[in-house]
């Protein structure tokens, strides 16, 4: 079983729309979260972290279920913009990160 | 944020030669960086934790005699990618962990395509 496993989508969403997906980890002694964006042939960046009792970053909400082990984002209002790839990021306590595959969103006008 | 740069951005090469990938830090030290390898449509793969004025430590599966790192200054770790065959093709990215406003987040180098033909 992967660390982190994704939904690859794509999920193609029109401008404004909402959008969301999920992640799950396998690992229960995972530290710390994050989502990370990719473009294409680019480097990830830094999204946002994901915090226990979840946060919003303008209109980007993350969410964690320990419980379940599934980390969600939701992107409200979607932006041409935001068309890319989102990783799923999970890190233990080792400095060493895991990734997704990522999911894959395209918004068109 | 932290700056990680990270040169050549692509490199084609001939099957059989080496190549050599540059991973800087540029306004912050850091003692330990990461090698990742991604291929199309996957995740990164963490090759190798690279560590400042000793061994690297390997993922399982890595071969360390082909992907040679090293680290000989707080920033600055190299990836050769030694008799490179077509299979190596891919994409290479290296990584810091550093101080950021949100606590301590890792910073990215900006890839490196290698095609080797």
């Amino acid at each position: 079983r992967k660390e982190v496993e994704q939904d690859p989508g794509p999920f193609n969403v029109p401008e404004g729309a909402t959008v969301a997906f999920n992640c799950t980890y396998s690992n229960s002694a995972s530290q710390s979260f994050f989502w990370y964006r990719q473009d294409c042939r680019k480097e990830p960046k830094l999204l946002m972290s994901v915090y226990s009792s979840g946060n919003e970053d303008g209109r980007f909400t993350a969410q964690l279920n320990r419980a379940s082990q599934y980390i969600s984002l939701l992107i409200r209002d979607s932006k041409l913009s935001d068309s890319a790839t989102y990783l799923c990021v999970v890190n233990k306590n080792d400095y060493k990160l895991s990734f997704g595959a990522g999911t894959t969103v395209t918004v068109r006008a | 944020g932290a700056v990680v740069s990270q040169h050549p951005s692509w490199v084609i090469c001939k099957s059989g030669t080496s190549v050599k990938i540059e991973c800087r830090s540029l306004d912050f030290q850091a003692t330990t960086m990461f090698w990742y390898r991604q291929f199309p449509k996957q995740s990164l793969m963490l090759m190798a934790t690279s560590n400042e004025g000793s061994k690297a430590t390997y993922e399982q599966g890595v071969e360390k005699d082909k992907f040679l790192i090293n680290h000989a200054s707080l920033t600055l770790s190299t990836l050769t990618v030694t008799s490179a065959h077509p299979e190596d093709s891919s994409f290479y990215i290296c990584s810091a962990r550093a101080i950021s406003r949100g606590g301590t987040e890792a910073f990215f180098g900006q890839g490196t395509r290698l095609t080797v033909v």
